[in-house]
């Protein structure tokens, strides 16, 4: 396992705002990998960051809404762009050490108004 | 996008009871993951099952993967007030596949 944190761990935010989260890991990884948990729902990937290429993302998210960096095996960011209150939601980074096993970071909670 | 079947949604057990939940699907995983999530807090990696028939425990947790490859069961015994919380199953098929998630189990348990 590693050591994942996330910030912020919450935050309250305008609807047409943005918000970075930054996810630092305690050691290198080459596979990090962005989440989004509706309430009450399970997880759904947003995208895949690995370091040194470009986010692949899933169908549903695109670069403009959610743009993604990576700059070093040990840190990335997710932006959240332009938000709605739609998306109000738990955003988890994860990191894999294997491609079988994820282990994930403690979340941040969005709330936007 | 693919989703598994976990049941039960959820569960209201008394102190001290077992309790057993599962995940299917219509195809084949070659990992079959367990995370436990807190209120407030992001999943954490409960149990890793990687080969079928699998039986693999931690304290008073026990899962199994499924012969068939399409299953898996979580079995928690003389469950304890911090049991409390969502369990999510996950499915990894291999390559460049992504892990997919059941919908979680809410488990309760009363003193």
């Amino acid at each position: 396992s590693a050591v994942i944190s996330q910030k912020p761990s919450r935050d309250i935010c305008q609807r047409g705002t943005s918000l970075t989260i930054q996810c630092q890991v305690d050691s290198q990884v080459t596979m990090m990998f962005w989440y989004r948990q509706q309430p009450g729902q399970s997880l759904t990937l947003i995208a895949t960051a690995n370091q040194g290429s470009e986010a692949t993302y899933e169908s549903g998210f695109v670069i403009d809404k959610f743009p993604i960096s990576r700059p070093n095996l040990t840190f990335s960011t997710l932006t959240v762009s332009n938000m709605s209150p739609e998306d109000s939601s738990i955003y988890l980074c994860s990191l894999s050490r294997t491609e079988e096993t994820q282990y994930f970071g403690p979340g941040t909670r969005l709330l936007v108004l | 996008g693919q989703q598994l079947n976990q049941s039960p949604q959820s569960m209201f057990i008394q102190e001290g009871e077992d309790v057993s939940m599962n995940c299917t699907s219509s195809s084949i995983f070659n990992t079959w993951l367990w995370y436990k999530q807190d209120p407030g807090e992001g999943p954490v990696l409960l149990i890793a099952l990687y080969k079928a028939g699998e039986l693999t425990s931690n304290g008073r947790l026990t899962a199994q993967f499924g012969i068939t490859r399409k299953d898996s069961f979580l079995n928690i015994s003389a469950s304890i007030p911090s049991d409390v919380g969502i369990y999510f199953c996950a499915g990894y098929k291999g390559g460049s596949e992504k892990l997919v998630f059941g919908k979680g189990t809410k488990l309760t348990v009363n003193p």
